[in-house]
């Protein structure tokens, strides 16, 4: 499963849209990309996934270039509760979850 | 709510004795993972089953097994704990290996 590279930390504005971004040069055609989330000591929580489509559900938006070396997740209107760690995960189908170590993302009033 | 519950959520041991941390499912996932997290790592994967059969990683040490008497439970035993084993134990379902896994919200072991 290729590999995936993400900023240790970023801070985002309560409000304001947190843009988080993913690079993973080596992603192969059947690869997807997965974002979970990981608040203090609660187990991660799953945010949405995607092929080569940009997508979104009512959490988050994931958008993915063209080439498919880096996607970008936005949450929105990022609150205080969306203060977490993010892991972009590059899977195969049937593949296994590798967690990297993620962007810690700090919204602040 | 369909869910994966982990009981109980701290859970404190031992050195060197066994202990269980149990895992359930409302979900009827076929699949049930077990993932170790020690403190500021990311989550490890330990094993998985799908339904029946056995899936162990490579480089996880054999003092880790598991059981899963039926779909809804999975159970994680630590044969000997050591000191390194303290962490934050994650247990995740999904319907089949390609699906999206879901996680509970975790058992934090604490080995004294």
């Amino acid at each position: 499963d290729a590999k995936t590279t993400q900023p240790p930390s970023m801070d985002c504005a309560e409000g304001r849209a947190a843009n988080l971004p993913c690079n993973h040069s080596t992603i192969s055609g059947n690869e997807y990309v997965y974002w979970y989330r990981q608040i203090h000591s609660q187990g991660p929580q799953y945010i949405i996934h995607g092929l080569k489509n940009n997508e979104t559900n009512e959490m988050a938006s994931l958008i993915i270039t063209e080439d498919r070396k880096s996607s970008t997740l936005i949450l929105p209107h990022a609150t205080l509760r969306d203060t977490a760690v993010y892991y972009c995960i590059v899977r195969s189908r049937g593949g296994k979850l590798i967690f990297g170590q993620g962007t810690e993302l700090s919204v602040k009033p | 709510d369909a869910m994966v519950i982990q009981n109980p959520r701290y859970q404190v041991t031992q050195f060197g004795k066994p202990v269980t941390l149990s895992c359930s499912q409302t979900l009827n996932h076929n699949v049930m993972y077990w993932y170790q997290q020690k403190s500021s790592q990311a989550p490890k994967l330990l094993f998985h089953y799908y339904d029946k059969d056995f899936n162990n990683e490579a480089d996880t040490p054999d003092n880790f097994q598991s059981r899963r008497p039926n779909t809804s439970f999975c159970f994680l035993d630590i044969r000997s704990p050591g000191l390194g084993d303290a962490a934050m134990y994650l247990c995740a379902t999904s319907r089949d290996l390609a699906e999206t896994q879901y996680f509970g919200p975790g058992t934090r072991l604490l080995v004294l």
